[in-house]
């Protein structure tokens, strides 16, 4: 089956500077890609995803790019604030039922 | 939290004892998903519902149970609570149509000792 990993496990950043975090997939049918930050004591809250026919997506300081022969995606945060200090999910699916998520990435941004 | 609600929010129960949460939605939609959430492992899907008493099982169903009687309600049953299964269940709805995002409930702490 599916298997998401992600890294780095913590990243932590000076507000201002950008923030990068890796996911690699090991389905190369999975076609869909979201990532979530979560807050503490709140559920996880999608940021933005990527499907496969497309290579780059932004939204403000936020980027997704997914390399699929690499079978790789990141996510690009430029610009940090510190409310973007959280813990972040990658997921991929081949199907709209199963999500498989990475194990997160705790950010933290320093002022 | 797109309309989700689960209860109760926290839990402490005893090795032994079942255990039901309930995942509560009111915008109708039809696929209902329940996770688990684990240090080390991110999210893990247990079961989950495309529609009134059509559900199916997750990654990780072992212990667990689920019903849907209404469009609106998907419980999650632990016949008998094993102390492996603390955890942090969160509930998810998948919107219609094309889209395959999901969005999640606030969650329910489940401590069992």
């Amino acid at each position: 089956g599916e298997n998401v990993e992600q890294h780095p496990s913590t990243l932590s950043v000076q507000e201002g500077d950008s923030a990068v975090i890796k996911c690699t997939y090991s389905d190369s049918a999975s076609n869909y890609f979201p990532w979530y930050k979560q807050e503490l004591g709140k559920g996880p809250q999608l940021i933005i995803d990527i499907r496969s026919n497309v290579g780059e997506k932004k939204d403000q300081r936020i980027a997704v790019t997914l390399n699929k022969t690499a079978k790789h995606f990141s996510l690009h945060i430029t610009e940090t604030q510190p409310e973007d200090s959280a813990v972040y999910f990658c997921a991929a699916s081949k199907s709209t039922d199963k999500l498989i998520f990475g194990t997160g990435t705790r950010l933290q941004v320093f002022p | 939290d797109a309309g989700i609600t689960q209860s109760p929010r926290h839990k402490v129960t005893e090795t032994g004892t079942p255990v039901t949460l309930r995942c509560h939605q009111t915008e109708n939609h039809r696929y209902m998903y329940w996770y688990r959430q684990d240090p080390g492992h991110g999210l893990r899907l247990i079961h989950y519902s495309y529609g009134v008493k059509d559900t199916d099982k997750g990654e990780v169903s072992d212990g667990y149970s689920v019903s849907r009687s209404k469009t609106e309600d998907f419980l999650l049953t632990l016949e008998s609570a094993t102390s492996s299964q603390t955890s942090v269940y969160f509930c998810a709805i998948r919107l219609a149509g094309a889209t395959d995002t999901q969005y999640f409930g606030p969650g329910t702490r489940l401590t069992v000792l």
